[in-house]
């Protein structure tokens, strides 16, 4: 049962414009999510997160959007850069479980 | 600071052998995570430690187990492999009782083949 999705698995845009990566979730009782960057070779690390009081959250390049009646969730990253080219993920923390329920990731490819 | 260590970065072995990975956390953080990421696929959960305990477990067999010691550092165990576990091996951490679980810092991966 894959509680988080993300159904595409990558995204092309060029730089300077908008990439927006999607994200499904079917448990409602999830009540925060994050989005984490992984680039090659490298751990994922940690870009921005939101609570499910708030329906955007904003930091720098970066804004999440959460629309919970449609159980979907959005990073928007912008202006797009070369360096922001990496596989993202979104996760959600199920409570007291200590665990992270990841999306499968979008590769994302920013064009100069 | 240092960053999650873990050790070896790869390592390949052949089927019905064991590995051991092991990971460091960050100085200060007890919680120390395991996920492991097989080709193609998103990053699931094997185990949660904290403060020496398990506290959680993924749904994997008996086969993957570990354990964290004193330092708060950790091993993973995967006995009798088999050829699907061959995968990317996260380890991460989390300083004690942060809320709501989830801003995790990972290590740079064991990258487990099995032939």
């Amino acid at each position: 049962d894959q509680q988080v999705k993300q159904n595409s698995p990558s995204l092309s845009v060029q730089e300077g414009r908008i990439s927006i990566l999607n994200c499904d979730y079917t448990n409602s009782m999830f009540d925060y999510f994050l989005w984490y960057k992984k680039y090659p070779a490298e751990g994922p690390t940690f870009l921005i997160s939101i609570s499910s009081i708030k329906d955007k959250n904003e930091d720098g390049r970066f804004t999440v959007f959460l629309n919970k009646s449609a159980k979907h969730l959005s990073l928007h990253i912008v202006p797009s850069q070369p360096g922001d080219s990496a596989v993202y993920f979104c996760a959600a923390p199920p409570s007291n479980t200590g665990k992270l329920i990841f999306g499968q990731g979008t590769t994302l490819q920013v064009k100069p | 600071e240092a960053g999650v260590t873990q050790s070896p970065t790869h390592l390949i072995k052949t089927r019905g052998q064991q590995a051991t990975l092991r990971c460091s956390p960050i100085s200060g953080h007890t919680s120390v995570y395991w996920y492991q990421q097989a080709l193609g696929l998103g990053l699931q959960f094997l185990l949660w430690y904290d403060e020496g305990e398990e506290r959680n477990r993924g749904n994997f067999p008996p086969r993957f187990s570990g354990r964290q010691f004193p330092n708060y550092s950790s091993e993973l165990n995967v006995n009798a492999l088999e050829l699907e576990d061959s995968a990317l091996y996260l380890c991460a951490s989390s300083p004690a009782g942060r809320r709501p679980y989830g801003e995790l810092f990972f290590g740079e991966g064991s990258r487990l083949t099995v032939l």
